[in-house]
């Protein structure tokens, strides 16, 4: 079974920092990946997805992710984040061979971001 | 509009009573999930449904019960709450499993047993 492993539980940044929050996962063979985003109170919200191609992937509101096959990672990106970024974010990875597809999450990590 | 509704979104009671978290969704979904999210331990699967009459246990389905009688709907049943049930669940689903898809969620319902 695969697993998914986010390396920062809780980040706390001021306005204008960059970001990077790390992503591994443990899985043979090909898969899907995903970073979800949760803003307080509400449900999850696809930020950016890997299926194939490029492996250097840009999602929604500035965010960008890099697939790196060899490291099994896949750590989400943003050069200048702003206080609306104050989320809990998750990674998350979905098998696309040997018959299971079920995505599995990271434990997420919580972002915030102070004025 | 294409989306996942769960109901209710907040619900409290008391233990032993029974319950049931609906879902459903618009979207001619095949697959459907149930996850529940606790502080520090992220989204953790129930159960799970490849499509009608097709159900299986995730990594937590201890005291939870599901049914899959129609493509659109998956409802989440617990049969004799416990506090440690206490949690926000979602409902996801997704065309199929496999090659290019991405789950969608539902807003989520806020349980507390007392």
């Amino acid at each position: 079974a695969q697993s998914v492993s986010q390396h920062n539980h809780h980040v706390i940044l001021s306005e204008a920092a960059s970001l990077e929050l790390g992503c591994n996962y443990s899985y043979g063979g090909t898969v899907n990946l995903f970073w979800y985003v949760q803003y307080p109170g509400q449900h999850l919200q696809l930020l950016l997805k890997y299926f194939s191609g490029d492996p250097l992937v840009k999602g929604i509101k500035g965010f960008e992710a890099e697939f790196i096959k060899s490291k099994f990672s896949f750590n989400l990106r943003k050069p200048s984040v702003q206080w609306s970024d104050t989320a809990e974010y998750f990674c998350a990875v979905s098998p696309i061979s040997g018959g299971s597809y079920i995505p599995t999450f990271g434990r997420g990590t919580s972002l915030i971001v102070h004025p | 509009e294409a989306q996942v509704t769960q109901n209710p979104r907040y619900l409290i009671t008391v233990t032993g009573k029974k319950l049931t978290v609906t879902c459903s969704q618009n979207m001619n979904h095949e697959y459907m999930s149930w996850y529940r999210q606790d502080p520090g331990l992220g989204l953790r699967q129930i159960y799970y449904s490849m499509n009608v009459e097709v159900t299986d246990k995730g990594d937590v389905p201890e005291g939870y019960k599901v049914s899959r009688k129609e493509k659109r709907n998956f409802p989440l049943i617990l049969e004799s709450p416990s506090p440690n049930q206490t949690s926000l669940y979602f409902c996801a689903s997704s065309p199929r499993v496999g090659r290019n898809t991405e789950a969608f969620f539902g807003q989520g319902t806020r349980l507390t047993v007392v």
